[in-house]
């Protein structure tokens, strides 16, 4: 089955401590990004990827990082996660009709 | 700077109303325009519309892109208290180096069913 596998679902943390949400897709697909989801903004982009070791800035890329090491895998690292960090976050891969694969879902709170 | 408007924001109707989302778009090379429901989840695909005046239909939902007018509307008839959610439009674009497109999202139109 064609899918986006993203992990955690949820996470509390607490501010300054490293974390990292793993992202992973089976349909090789070349394309994958990071969204964010906050209320009365939407989702906007912070991160995405167009092949292995080829990433790029979205639109609010302040405070993450990605790699791009194998085509599967897009984790998505907060060295440093501040409160304003707080958010849905998405993976993505895009490829097909549906264009965008999405991840379930990463809640992240950090206090 | 590529824009995408959904309105409204927000819409509360009863149980078997039809309603019409909108969705209108300023960007510098549209390719397509999609449309996501996403209830407690990630979004889930509906809809993508590339040509002017075809309408996409499945089941009650249905969809039509208006390129001279940069917009697009979702209908949902005999709405159902299952239909609430957010309905997410998102235009393709492509980006600036090269590669890969991208879609640039609305805000979304948050839609509640009342029984």
């Amino acid at each position: 089955e064609a899918q986006v596998t993203q992990n955690p679902r949820y996470l509390i943390t607490v501010t300054g401590k490293k974390l990292t949400v793993t992202c992973s897709q089976n349909m090789n697909h070349e394309y994958m990004s990071w969204y964010r989801q906050d209320p009365g903004l939407g989702l906007r982009q912070i991160y995405y990827s167009m092949n292995v070791e080829v990433t790029d800035k979205g639109d609010v890329p302040e405070g993450y990082k990605v790699s791009r090491k194998e085509k599967r895998n897009f984790p998505l690292i907060l060295e440093s996660p501040s409160p304003n960090q707080t958010s849905l976050y998405f993976c993505a891969s895009f490829g097909g009709d549906e264009k965008l694969f999405f991840g379930s879902g990463t809640q992240l709170s950090v206090l | 700077e590529d824009k995408v408007v959904q309105s409204p924001l927000s819409l509360v109707v009863h149980e078997g109303d039809t309603v019409t989302l909108n969705c209108s778009y300023e960007v510098t090379n549209f390719r397509s325009l999609l449309w996501y429901k996403q209830e407690k989840k990630a979004p889930t695909f509906l809809f993508m519309l590339t040509s002017s005046g075809i309408e996409k239909k499945s089941g009650r939902l249905s969809s039509i892109l208006d390129k001279k007018e940069l917009s697009s509307i979702l209908n949902i008839t005999a709405t159902q208290t299952g239909d609430s959610a957010i309905y997410l439009c998102a235009v393709e674009v492509p980006y600036s180096g090269g590669g890969a497109d991208g879609l640039t999202f609305g805000k979304g139109t948050h839609l509640i069913i009342q029984p």
